[in-house]
């Protein structure tokens, strides 16, 4: 069973180069999230999609990008890095009603340098 | 603004009990979530309060009172792998989850 999988685990990137951080789930859900998480600090929403062709922002978009061109696939772009984008990165997914859990992936470590 | 409060770690004995809280402010309630995070993995749900009450889930049972803001996740028996960090979250009136930065438990022996 596959749920949400997240690419890559782990990865180291030079201040100022950009960076796509892949997220697919196969599990048909509507909405698609992308967190940022910080030592100390809770998660921190950085983009969100409730549907296939449709994206928001959330409480910390600058510097990221998003699109979802498909169900399954939502993919988070760093345009060009700075060492405070730092983090662990979760794409998360649910079927968007209210009271159904969020489906987290194993997370992306980003180092920028 | 909102805002989630949650103590920054505990420490508890195998096999004994132990409550973690979470206040919260936020802009409207849709709702309040527990997950549970191990170090290095992401988190995976626990429980879902929406009406004021206890929901009981096996060893895990969480709480919820609307009127105070409040909530407590409370652990049964507990057992070395429950060591981790216990993440509340509450949905506000634009259906975003607003996340605590999650309570580190440590169980000795």
């Amino acid at each position: 069973t596959a749920g949400i999988t997240q690419a890559p685990t782990s990865q180291i990137l030079a201040a100022g180069r950009s960076m796509t951080l892949r997220c697919t789930q196969d599990m048909r859900h509507n909405a698609m999230y992308w967190y940022r998480q910080d030592l100390g600090l809770g998660l921190r929403l950085i983009h969100y999609s409730n549907t296939a062709g449709t994206t928001g922002k959330g409480e910390v978009p600058d510097g990221y990008s998003v699109s979802r061109a498909n169900t399954d696939d939502f993919p988070l772009t760093l345009a060009s890095a700075v060492p405070s984008q730092t983090s662990v990165y979760f794409c998360a997914s649910s079927d968007g009603t209210v009271n159904t859990e969020a489906f987290f992936g194993q997370g992306t470590r980003l180092t920028v340098v | 603004g909102q805002n989630i409060d949650q103590p920054t770690e505990m420490t508890a004995t195998e096999g004994a009990i132990v409550q973690i809280n979470c206040t919260y402010q936020t802009s409207g309630f849709n709702g309040l979530f527990w997950y549970q995070q191990h170090a290095g993995e992401a988190p995976t749900f626990l429980s879902y309060n929406v009406l004021d009450g206890l929901e009981e889930k096996g060893r895990f049972s969480s709480f919820l009172s609307r009127s105070k803001g409040y909530s407590y996740l409370l652990l049964k028996e507990l057992q070395m792998k429950d060591s981790a960090s216990y993440l509340c979250a509450v949905m506000d009136s634009n259906y975003q989850l607003i996340w605590g930065a999650g309570t580190k438990l440590i169980i000795k022996p």
